[in-house]
């Protein structure tokens, strides 16, 4: 089965750039979709299809897909930022989504 | 608005079932891929089953193959969830969400907690 790899955990302070990356076989293939998930909510789909922004979602976030590895860029880091992150992707040979294990980002 | 409510979740024993239902508002369910998903605690995302606008085809992750099954009645604008056979391990905050392989999740409801325990 497809396999998403994110690392468990970001720090950043605030003001800087926060880089959440989600690692996958030939990943530039597939369409990947990122969540923001603040404690005790539910998830917030925060860019789909590798770098587009659902309205509401702050240009501040960004996402981009090349060969075996997905980034999700945050700029401008504030405190309201801190989230857990969950890369997606649809796994057509299997026809399941996957989520990589999700990201816990601190802001210093 | 567009929204979506899950309802149908509790305390329930090892081997028993549950029905959690999700209704649509403000779309209709016909016209979108819907999904469930559940997250146990402290754990992240698990997607759990997939159904097409008109209810074909469904897929079900392989852990739960045969004791979940998904149905939707497109009249009434609901999204349906039977999970049978339940263990302490199915657990969890069960969520539905509209959404397809090229826009992501875009709708999600506010969750409904299972909680499974003798």
């Amino acid at each position: 089965s497809y396999v998403l790899t994110q690392p468990p955990s970001v720090s950043v302070a605030p003001g800087e750039t926060a880089s959440i990356t989600c690692g996958g076989n030939n990943l530039a293939s597939k369409s990947v979709h990122w969540y923001q998930q603040k404690p005790g909510q539910g998830p917030v789909l925060a860019v789909y299809a590798d770098s587009d922004r659902p309205s509401g979602i702050p240009e501040r976030f960004s996402g981009s897909n090349s060969e075996n590895t997905a980034t999700l860029t945050i700029s401008s880091i504030e405190a309201g930022d801190e989230a857990d992150y969950y890369c997606q992707v649809w796994d057509s040979p299997s026809d399941h989504w996957v989520f990589g294990g999700g990201t816990k980002l601190t802001v210093l | 608005e567009v929204q979506l409510v899950e309802s149908g979740g509790g305390l329930v024993q090892p081997g028993g079932s549950l029905r959690l239902s999700c209704v649509a508002s403000g779309f209709k369910l016909i016209s979108f891929e819907m999904n469930w998903l559940r997250q146990a605690p402290g754990k992240g995302l698990e997607w759990v089953s997939y159904s097409s606008g008109f209810g074909s085809p469904i897929y079900y992750a392989e852990s739960l193959k045969g004791r979940f099954t998904v149905s939707r009645d497109n009249a009434k604008n609901s999204l349906f969830l039977q999970m049978n056979t339940l263990r302490v391990d199915d657990t969890a905050i069960y969520y539905c969400a509209r959404g397809d392989r090229y826009s992501g999740f875009d709708v999600w409801g506010q969750g409904v907690v299972v909680t499974v325990s003798p």
